[in-house]
């Protein structure tokens, strides 16, 4: 079972940030945050990950609280072709082998409107 | 740099038969996932590909096999179609001896109708 929660739908205006919250109150030290969207029909797409500092690349920024109990992603200005939904994903890192497959949940619609 | 492929796009078949799905890994990797996903529902681990053997595997009966080839491209197998298998099949590719910065890359998939 996936090992995190997620609101199932939210709503965006056009142009401005989307902030998708996501719970795992029962993450593990050795265990990393992932983000994935899946834009209608297409397979899932990586956006970004940490394990407790902040990151952000060119798609978005991850804020993960300092109990690691929960984390946000930021889409700064958020575009129709955002419209997607999107997995937060805990998932542990096996140091010197596979890093362990990815459990989804169901995540969060994200709907951007004109 | 080609990325994930798969084919099928489509396919029909109907309750017993079998079928088989291709994969071919983004180039430079060496493992290939694969997943299933039903209609709103997030995509599901079935297996996993490396060196030619399955490392992983998820909850999944053995009606579902799979094969890596040595040039890394990848076959998942379905025996005994049931209408239950009627999904999105996904797969993924990555490196097996990763760096914690790596990530899966995922192909289109293939969408399997069981009638």
């Amino acid at each position: 079972d996936a090992k995190t929660t997620q609101p199932p739908s939210m709503d965006c205006a056009e142009g401005r940030a989307a902030n998708l919250p996501c719970n795992h109150s029962t993450i593990s030290g050795n265990e990393y945050v992932y983000w994935y969207r899946q834009i209608h029909s297409q397979g899932p797409q990586y956006i970004i990950h940490g394990l407790k500092n902040n990151e952000t690349n060119e798609m978005a920024s991850l804020i993960i609280t300092e109990d690691r109990k929960s984390s946000t992603l930021i889409l700064p200005h958020a575009t129709l072709s955002d419209t997607a939904v999107y997995y937060c994903i805990v998932r542990p890192i096996d140091y010197g082998g596979s890093q362990g497959n990815l459990i989804f949940g169901k995540g969060t619609k994200l709907s951007v409107k004109p | 740099d080609a990325g994930v492929t798969q084919s099928p796009t489509h396919l029909i078949k109907t309750r017993g038969q079998q079928v088989t799905l291709r994969c071919s890994p983004k180039s430079g990797h060496d493992t290939v996932s694969w997943y299933q996903q039903a209609l709103g529902q997030g995509p599901q681990f079935i297996f996993q590909y490396y060196e030619e053997e399955e490392r992983q595997r998820g909850n999944f009966p053995d009606r579902f096999s799979g094969h890596q080839f040595p040039n890394y491209s990848s076959e998942l197998n379905v025996n005994a179609l049931l209408l239950g298998d009627s999904a999105l099949y996904l797969c993924a590719s990555s490196w097996y001896l990763a760096s914690l910065t790596d990530t899966q890359y995922f192909g289109p998939g293939t969408r399997l109708t069981v009638l």
